[in-house]
């Protein structure tokens, strides 16, 4: 059964540097998403993706993101300049069309921490 | 932000007993929902969904139930099995946007 796929799992990093977490959606989705669930809370919306266009931010998605799709294949988040709350697990998730969008299949995420 | 809420953290039932596991919401506009499943070290897994046009969608041993006038949704398992031992999460979503709103989830302990 196809799947989503995060890399890395983890990834620890020093507050102010940037990170990029990688995701390979399912083969013949065509929108995307990223969350995060900071511990001990709600996963909660970043950003959605389609057409190689931002299609919905949250607040929490500030000019510090951006996310990318490089090639048919990767869909990246990137932190520019990393806080300490930005410590969090990020899913990625993708769906096939605009009519199932709610259906999301999300990555198993990486668990970012800054330091 | 509480538009949507899972009030009961944690909920144990015995192996072939139903699990009820139950989610409000407070914004009117929401028109789709959807539970998902969760295991440690993974990410939420699909389980469910139903529409706001509809106050009842079946599959297998899940069901979810909508009552639109009470803000309420509800996710029955019958019969629980150890394997459903997870955490739940009561999604939303307004107007086709792809944006979930989710609840914090209750942990699900099924015994053996």
């Amino acid at each position: 059964e196809p799947e989503v796929t995060q890399t890395p799992s983890h990834q620890v990093t020093q507050m102010g540097q940037e990170v990029i977490l990688r995701c390979v959606p399912i083969s013949n989705h065509l929108y995307f998403y990223w969350y995060r669930q900071i511990l001990g809370q709600k996963v909660e919306f970043l950003v959605s993706f389609y057409n190689n266009e931002i299609s919905e931010k949250s607040e929490i998605f500030d000019d510090q993101f951006s996310v990318e799709r490089p090639d048919g294949s990767n869909f990246t988040l990137k932190i520019r300049s990393t806080k300490l709350e930005d410590s969090a697990m990020y899913f990625c998730a993708s769906s096939p069309d605009r009519i199932s969008q709610e259906t999301q299949y999300f990555g198993p995420g990486t668990r970012l921490l800054v330091l | 932000d509480q538009q949507v809420k899972q009030n009961s953290p944690s909920l144990s039932v015995q192996e072939g007993r139903i699990s009820i596991l139950n989610c409000d919401y407070t914004n009117s506009m929401f028109d789709y929902f959807l539970w998902y499943k969760k295991y440690p070290a993974e990410g939420p897994t699909f389980l469910i969904s139903i529409s706001s046009i509809k106050d009842k969608n079946e599959d297998g041993r899940f069901t979810v139930f909508l009552n639109k006038s009470a803000k309420h949704l509800s996710l029955h398992i019958v019969p629980s099995q150890p394997g459903d031992s997870a955490v739940y999460f009561c999604a939303a979503s307004a107007g086709n946007t792809g944006k979930l709103i989710f609840g914090q989830g209750t942990t699900l302990q099924v015994k053996p």
